[in-house]
């Protein structure tokens, strides 16, 4: 399998404050996805990015793919975006492999 | 409705019972996937399945088993529920296909083992 590395753990933030979060994995892989995790354990797919930028609303991803890594921005920060962000990266065509998740806690 | 469907969302058993988690998607996906969740280790993969009767391990398969003998529903069952299968389980599926499109998950079962 990979190693799929998430940074940093635990983010507090102000609201209307700008971040971003890193997910650093270990070999080449075919898909890299974002997800929230809202306060009631949904899962809530934010973006498919295996390469390049995408943007939605305040949110942002950028999947460097020839260095094994992807960035997510959030812009704006609001209380609602509080919860636990996933990125898990598909490798060989059919493993979903997560990092553990980095846990936001915006404040009002 | 249409989706990915999991029942049932809450479950207590007792150690030793058999238990099965059940997972239903109306979209004719090939691949399914189950999931637990634990605090401290995020989502790590039970099993998978490529397409019906077709099953392989994830990272932590023992103590579980699947089937697969619809395209539509991947259950997953505990043969003999121990303590540290106390989790919240989640069933997800996609598409087939080099494109390697996005996977989506059901909304979760969290199974309690007393």
């Amino acid at each position: 399998g990979i190693q799929v590395e998430q940074s940093p753990p635990d983010l507090i933030l102000q609201e209307g404050a700008n971040s971003t979060l890193r997910c650093n994995f270990s070999d080449s892989v075919n898909n890299l996805q974002w997800f929230h995790q809202n306060p009631w354990g949904q899962l809530i797919n934010l973006f498919y990015i295996p390469s390049g930028t995408k943007q939605n609303g305040r949110l942002s991803a950028t999947t460097v793919a020839t260095e094994r890594y992807s960035l997510l921005y959030i812009s704006s920060s609001q209380t609602t975006d509080s919860g636990v962000y996933f990125c898990a990266a598909l490798y060989n065509f059919n493993k979903f492999y997560f990092g553990s998740g980095t846990k936001l806690n915006v404040k009002p | 409705d249409a989706g990915i469907t999991q029942s049932p969302r809450y479950k207590i058993t007792e150690t030793g019972r058999q238990v099965t988690l059940m997972c239903h998607q109306t979209w004719s996906h090939s691949y399914m996937f189950w999931y637990r969740q634990d605090l401290g280790h995020g989502l790590r993969l039970i099993y998978y399945s490529a397409a019906a009767d077709i099953t392989d391990k994830g990272e932590v398969p023992d103590g579980y088993v699947v089937s697969r003998s619809k395209t539509e529903n991947f259950p997953l069952t505990l043969e003999s529920a121990t303590r540290s299968q106390t989790s919240v389980y989640f069933c997800a599926s996609r598409v087939s296909g080099q494109g390697a499109p996005e996977a989506f998950f059901g909304q979760g079962t969290r199974l309690t083992v007393v």
